[in-house]
């Protein structure tokens, strides 16, 4: 069975800063990934997600992710954070040719301080 | 176009009451799933319906949990009796179905608190 795995619970930072946030799967076999962010009392909002070619995607507001399948990783990152980015966020997967269930990991609340 | 709906956004009720939650898919989306999200973790799948068929309800706990899809759009759950321990974030999520990689859309939730 697949699983995932988000190394941090919290992750804060100040505005205009770095952010990386970790997401490591295990799985025998072919996945497809999938972040979503969830704003207090709302439901999950796709970010970006991972199907197949270029390793590295990217969501229209300025968030990106790498797969890289040696690692079995999938971290998202964004270069410069806005205070709006407050919210949890939480890395799926999903089998290749199988279920649609989607596994997520626990999430990581990122909090963006001014 | 609407998203996913989902009603009541909270309920508060006694342990051993019966409690009901109701998601109405967006148009034209063949599978519909209901999720469980405890506190400081991720949703986990209750069950899956592809139409009005139920295709994997292996984690619904079915001696006080059941759902129903009648005519394949609009899905119930329900629970019966409550405990303390079904205080959580419920839930509903469809897709278009039919296997690869559509997206699932998430409603809101509705938000059980069991006293």
């Amino acid at each position: 069975a697949q699983s995932v795995t988000q190394l941090d619970s919290q992750v804060p930072v100040f505005e205009e800063a770095p952010v990386e946030l970790r997401c490591n799967y295990s799985s025998s076999v072919s996945v497809y990934l999938f972040w979503y962010v969830q704003y207090p009392n709302q439901g999950l909002q796709l970010l970006l997600k991972y199907l197949s070619g270029s390793t590295l995607v990217k969501s229209i507001n300025g968030f990106e992710a790498e797969f890289n399948k040696s690692q079995t990783s999938f971290h998202l990152r964004k270069p410069s954070v806005h205070i709006s980015d407050t919210a949890e966020y939480f890395c799926a997967v999903r089998l290749q040719g199988g279920s649609e269930k989607l596994v997520f990991g626990k999430g990581t609340k990122l909090t963006v301080n001014p | 176009e609407a998203g996913v709906v989902q009603s009541p956004r909270y309920k508060i009720i006694e342990k051993k009451q019966p409690v009901a939650f109701w998601c109405n898919p967006i148009s034209g989306h063949n599978t519909l799933y209901w999720y469980l999200q405890n506190l400081g973790q991720g949703p986990e799948l209750l069950i899956r319906y592809e139409n009005e068929e139920a295709v994997d309800d292996s984690q619904l706990p079915k001696d006080r949990f059941s759902a129903e899809r009648l005519k394949g759009v609009d899905s119930t759950l329900k629970i019966q009796p409550a405990e303390l321990g079904d205080s959580a974030v419920y839930l509903c999520a469809s897709s278009l179905g039919g296997g690869g990689s559509n997206e699932q859309f998430f409603g809101p939730g509705t938000r059980l608190t069991v006293l």
